[in-house]
């Protein structure tokens, strides 16, 4: 059980335009979702916690006009990233939380990002 | 704020022992996490820790001491497909976010 998707697994586009991941659980609602961004050989750096039904709080530095994140139900948050350039280019990996399942955070495969 | 210190990289041979450390300065936390990151996915949970101590779970161990800010994972008997990334994270007082150490890379050799 526990289990969480992201889409696309993968996805390279252009400068400018503007990608949608998203991050869905499978087998149990998700109460709150969590965005994070790791660059090669560097460790998660949190960008931003959802709660359904609520804004995103974002974390010191992470802009929140160019990384939009929805929380529209339990079971999906999507985070897109706007006017998209090459330093944004990084793994997206998502986590989701059921308070019911206790503290542990339950990790999606991620998403490469590629922006040309 | 939280500075969540790990080796950047270690290397241990098959069947041996090895102990990553994880080092933080932090306001105060409900818990400090381990995972385990295989390149290109995601990170998988091993362990966790409220109270100090040790938290023993088959060939992966997790220590904790609070008052002197610092934490361990072990894991014993080696296996090549124990090289990966290790990460601890803590879980601040009144929040449900994670926040990461630096990561130790582990290899493994025969």
């Amino acid at each position: 059980g526990a289990v969480v998707s992201q889409h696309p697994s993968w996805v390279i586009c252009k400068s400018g335009t503007s990608v949608k991941i998203e991050c869905r659980s499978l087998d149990f609602q998700a109460t709150t979702m969590f965005w994070y961004r790791q660059f090669p050989k560097q460790s998660l750096m949190l960008m931003a916690t959802s709660n359904e039904g609520s804004k995103a709080t974002y974390e010191q530095g992470v802009e929140k006009d160019k990384f939009l994140i929805n929380h529209a139900s339990l079971t999906l948050s999507t985070l897109t990233v706007t006017s998209a350039h090459p330093e944004d280019s990084s793994f997206y990996i998502c986590s989701a939380r059921d308070v019911a399942l206790g503290s542990e955070q339950y990790f999606g495969p991620g998403t490469r990002l590629t922006v040309t | 704020g939280q500075n969540i210190d790990q080796p950047t990289e270690m290397t241990a041979t098959e069947g041996a022992i090895v102990q990553i450390n994880c080092t933080y300065q932090t306001s105060g936390f409900n818990g400090l996490f381990w995972y385990q990151q295989h390149a290109g996915e995601a990170p998988t949970f091993l362990s966790y820790n409220v109270l100090d101590g040790l938290e023993e779970k088959g060939r992966f161990s997790s220590f904790l001491s609070r008052s002197k800010g610092y934490s361990y994972l072990l894991l014993k008997e080696l296996q090549m497909k124990d090289s990966a990334s290790y990460l601890c994270a803590v879980s601040p007082y009144n929040t449900d976010k994670l926040i990461f150490g630096t990561g130790t890379r582990l290899q493994v050799f025969p």
